[in-house]
C-alpha cells in the first residue's frame, strides 16, 4: 500500500518548457487535490478534482491545468513555466465520507525549479 | 473569500512548558484539520475536527475548535524536542481547502 505517489521528485525547467507532474493513490479515495507550498505561505490550493470526472479552481489556478485521468491518477500540467512557478508541489487525496469526511493523504512532493 | 489565520507564525518553547497555537477562520464551516510537517518532509495529518464542542487529543496535543468564535486551537503539554515541526491548520468549505501558514515550532532542552 504505497497511499499517494508524485512523480518526478525534483524537477529544474527554462522558461517557456512545459511539463506534467503525476500523481497516484492507492486507496480508493474519490477526491485529489494539487497544492503548491511556498515558504511562509502554508500550502494553497490549485486544483482539485471532487470526483472521478470533475475538476474544479482552487484558490491559485492560473497557469496550471489539470487532468483526473481515472479514480486513480490526476495530473497537474504546466504549459509554459514560469519563474513564479518554482515551488513545492503536493498532491493530495481523500475519502471525504464519515466519519473522517476530508482528511487529507499528501504525497511526498516535487520540487520543481524554473530558471 | 475563506481567509485561515494562525499565531504565532514562530514559536520557540522549552521543554516541559505549555502553550497554544490559535487558528482563526472567515467563513462558517464545520469541518477544520491539524497537519504536521516535518522539514523537507511532507504533510502528515493530526486531527480532524467536524464539530462545534470537539476535542482530540494525542499524547502531548489536544485539538478543539469553537465553530460560533471560528477558532480552533492546538495546545501542547509539557513541550519536548519531537515535537519540533511546523503545524498547519486547514479549513474545508465544500471541499475547497484553505490552509493557515503554519506555526514553526522549536522546542529547546
Amino acid at each position: 500500500n504505497a497511499g499517494v505517489t508524485q512523480t518526478p521528485k525534483f524537477q529544474v525547467l527554462k522558461t517557456g518548457q512545459s511539463m506534467t507532474l503525476q500523481c497516484a493513490q492507492d486507496m480508493n479515495h474519490n477526491s485529489m487535490y494539487w497544492y503548491r507550498q511556498d515558504p511562509g505561505m502554508g500550502l494553497r490550493l490549485i486544483y482539485y478534482s471532487a470526483s472521478e470526472g470533475t475538476t474544479d479552481k482552487g484558490e491559485v489556478p492560473n497557469g496550471y491545468n489539470v487532468s483526473r485521468l481515472n479514480k486513480r491518477e490526476f495530473s497537474l500540467r504546466l504549459e509554459s513555466a514560469a519563474p513564479s512557478q518554482t515551488s513545492v508541489y503536493f498532491c493530495a487525496s481523500s475519502d471525504t465520507s464519515w466519519p473522517v469526511y476530508n482528511e487529507q493523504f499528501f504525497g511526498p512532493g516535487t520540487r520543481l525549479t524554473v530558471l | 473569500e475563506l481567509k485561515v489565520e494562525q499565531n504565532p507564525l514562530f514559536l520557540s518553547m522549552q521543554e516541559g512548558k505549555n502553550y497554544t497555537i490559535y487558528c482563526n477562520y472567515s467563513t462558517t464551516s464545520d469541518r477544520l484539520y491539524w497537519y504536521r510537517q516535518d522539514p523537507g518532509k511532507s504533510l502528515e495529518s493530526l486531527f480532524v475536527l467536524l464539530s462545534n464542542g470537539a476535542v482530540k487529543q494525542e499524547g502531548r496535543l489536544m485539538a478543539s475548535l469553537d465553530t460560533k468564535a471560528r477558532l480552533s486551537t492546538l495546545h501542547i503539554t509539557a513541550a519536548v524536542h519531537d515535537l519540533s515541526a511546523t503545524y498547519f491548520c486547514a479549513v474545508d468549505s465544500n471541499n475547497d481547502m484553505r490552509f493557515g501558514a503554519g506555526t514553526r515550532l522549536t522546542v529547546k532542552p
